[in-house]
Order: structure tokens, then C-alpha cells, then sequence
């Protein structure tokens, strides 16, 4: 998986608890993105970050946030959890934020919300 | 607006016969369209993509796809179906974000 790790692998947390998802890369890949998957809707982008310290929003952000401290590694948090982010959560590192280069995707974590 | 669609949420095949899995697109501008796969339990793999070259575009494992612009398609084509193609496939529209297809199950039945 193009030299990406996500921890926890899965997660199973109480409503109203804080959670945080861990992306690291050793690709030195300046673009990391987190991404959820849900049935009958693909993968939908929640935050993005262009560089250490700087990250964006994305498609389905509300509830979400992120940090960058270091380039290798992206969290994503949620401050509460609420059972609407029982999901699988994946990670995906880029090069380069054009219409042209791939996105290489980590194996998932698997977060249930009861 | 920009969207991509894929027709089928499911599709089965025997082993040996071929694979069609279909994807149309709305964009703006000239797209950029990948096909990702996603085996069980796995992360995505980029499968193949076209970025305004060559409009019959060849990926890994014996897969193609088409860009036709008239018909605002990329369809994904296989001749003959394996056993270990079965998975979920994503075909992914990109212009300024990246937007994903709602996935496309491939079941082989031997």
C-alpha cells in the first residue's frame, strides 16, 4: 500500500467520546487526504492537507478535523463521535494535487460508533 | 456541475466470460477519470486512467476502458473474467477535487 500505515486498523467507541485516526507515510508525499466510504456513495473527501500546517476542507467536513505537524503523518479527529461516522475511513497520499497523478490509499480503519 | 454515475451496483459474471462495469460523467471541462479497484478488506489500487491522450486506455490485469466523449462515458472492459477480479470497482471523475462513483461489485461465479 505504497508505504502507508492507518492505526487503528479498527475502532469500536461510545457516542459523545473523542477519537482520533492516525495516517503515517514514508513516501515523503507532500498531499495527504482522509476520505470515508460508505455503501452506495464511494469514498467522499472529508479534509485535505497541501503541506505540514496546511489543510482544507473538504467534501463532508462537519464534525471532522484534522492536523499536520510533521509531513508523514495526518490525523483526523472526531471531537464527538456521533453513530452518522460509523464508517470506514481511509487515508491517501499524492505527490501532486493535479488532474493527472493517482492517489495511493492506505488499508482503512474501520471506526463503529454504538 | 460535476458527477460521475455508475450504472450498476452490482454485476456477476461467469469465470472466462467478459466484464463490462459502466460509468458516465458530467463535467465541465475536459475530465480526467480513473478506475480504482478495491478487493475485500483492502485498500483502493488505481486500475487505469485517461488524461486526454490516447481515448482506449489500457490498465493492469487485462482491464480497458474507453473515454467517449459523445457519450459521456468511460466504460471499464475485460475479455475474459478471473476469479480474482472479483472486487468493488470506483470509477473517479477529477477536475479540481476527485469524485467518486458509488462502486460497482464484481462477482465471478466459477
Amino acid at each position: 500500500d505504497a508505504g502507508i500505515t492507518q492505526s487503528p486498523r479498527h475502532k469500536v467507541t461510545e457516542t459523545g467520546t473523542p477519537v482520533t485516526l492516525r495516517c503515517h507515510q514514508t513516501e515523503n508525499h507532500r498531499y495527504m487526504y482522509w476520505y470515508r466510504q460508505d455503501p452506495g456513495h464511494g469514498l467522499r473527501l472529508i479534509h485535505y492537507s497541501y503541506g505540514v500546517k496546511d489543510t482544507d476542507k473538504g467534501e463532508v467536513s462537519d464534525g471532522y478535523s484534522v492536523s499536520r505537524s510533521k509531513t508523514e503523518d495526518f490525523l483526523l479527529t472526531l471531537e464527538s463521535a456521533t453513530s452518522s461516522q460509523t464508517s470506514v475511513y481511509f487515508c491517501a497520499i499524492s505527490n501532486w494535487d493535479n488532474s493527472y497523478n493517482e492517489q495511493f490509499f492506505g488499508p482503512g480503519t474501520r471506526l463503529t460508533v454504538l | 456541475a460535476q458527477s460521475v454515475t455508475q450504472l450498476d451496483s452490482h454485476v456477476s459474471v461467469s469465470e472466462g466470460t467478459p466484464v463490462l462495469l459502466r460509468c458516465n460523467y458530467s463535467s465541465s471541462y475536459s475530465p480526467s477519470l480513473f478506475w480504482y479497484v478495491q478487493h475485500p478488506n483492502k485498500g483502493l489500487q488505481l486500475l487505469l486512467k485517461y488524461t486526454s491522450a490516447a481515448t482506449l486506455v489500457k490498465g493492469i490485469n487485462g482491464f480497458e476502458a474507453e473515454f467517449k466523449k459523445s457519450e459521456t462515458s468511460f466504460h471499464l472492459t475485460k475479455p475474459s473474467a478471473h476469479m480474482s477480479d472479483a472486487a468493488e470497482y470506483f470509477c473517479v471523475l477529477i477536475n479540481n477535487d476527485m469524485r467518486f462513483g458509488a462502486g460497482t461489485r464484481l462477482t465471478v461465479k466459477p
